[in-house]
């Protein structure tokens, strides 16, 4: 089944704690880009990736690392977590196309709490 | 100002009648453009892809104007199961492709 796996899917943590969510995906697409959802706000891009080891900050990076190390993943590193992070996040894939992604696959998202 | 901007909703509406929804974009790189469907949080799932020529897909017609760079969807004959938020998204050209989404639309749609 083709699809975009996200990990955790709930987490609380606590500031300062390094946390890494994974995302994943089975249908060889080049583009994967991470979003957060906040109310009143809709989604706003972090970061993507328009293939391996390469990677480009969407609106909001700040706070956030990721990495591309291989095609199918793309992680989401939050090395000292602040409670302005708490946020719904979701993981996404697509091919690409010449005037831009095609449709974009989204993972179930995770939820994130950070006291 | 928001680069893509939608109406803020919520409709309400009865079944079986015809919503439009519409969305502008400010920057003019941007090169493809999207409606997505999300449930309660859920994950966002396609809708339809919008074309300058106009596509439509059962009850659903999407329409881009580029010269004005204005986005619209169309809902004839609304059901129940239609009740979502509708996001217009934007890819945009900048060396890579950003996405952009828009705050989204709440329809509920009413026996």
């Amino acid at each position: 089944e083709a699809q975009v796996t996200q990990n955790p899917r709930y987490l609380i943590t606590v500031t300062g704690k390094k946390l890494t969510v994974t995302c994943s995906q089975n249908m060889n697409h080049e583009y994967m880009s991470w979003y957060r959802q906040d109310p009143g706000l809709g989604l706003r891009q972090i970061y993507y990736s328009m293939n391996v080891e390469v990677t480009d900050k969407g609106d909001v990076p700040e706070g956030y690392k990721v990495s591309r190390k291989e095609k199918r993943n793309f992680p989401l590193i939050l090395e000292s977590p602040s409670p302005n992070q708490t946020s719904l996040y979701f993981c996404a894939s697509s091919l690409l196309i010449k005037q831009g992604t095609d449709t974009q696959y989204f993972g179930p998202g995770t939820r994130l709490t950070v006291l | 100002r928001k680069e893509v901007e939608q109406d803020p909703g919520p409709f309400n509406v009865p079944e079986g009648a015809t919503v439009a929804f519409n969305c502008t974009y400010s920057n003019s790189a941007s090169q493809s453009f999207f409606w997505y469907r999300q449930d309660c949080r859920k994950e966002p799932k396609l809708l339809m892809s919008v074309y300058s020529s106009g596509n439509e897909d059962g009850r659903f017609t999407a329409q881009l104007n580029r010269a004005s760079q204005y986005i619209s969807l169309l809902i004839r004959d609304s059901k129940l199961s239609d009740s979502a938020t509708y996001l217009c998204v934007v890819i945009r050209n900048t060396g890579g492709f950003k996405t952009i989404f828009g705050a989204g639309t709440r329809l509920f749609v009413k026996a």
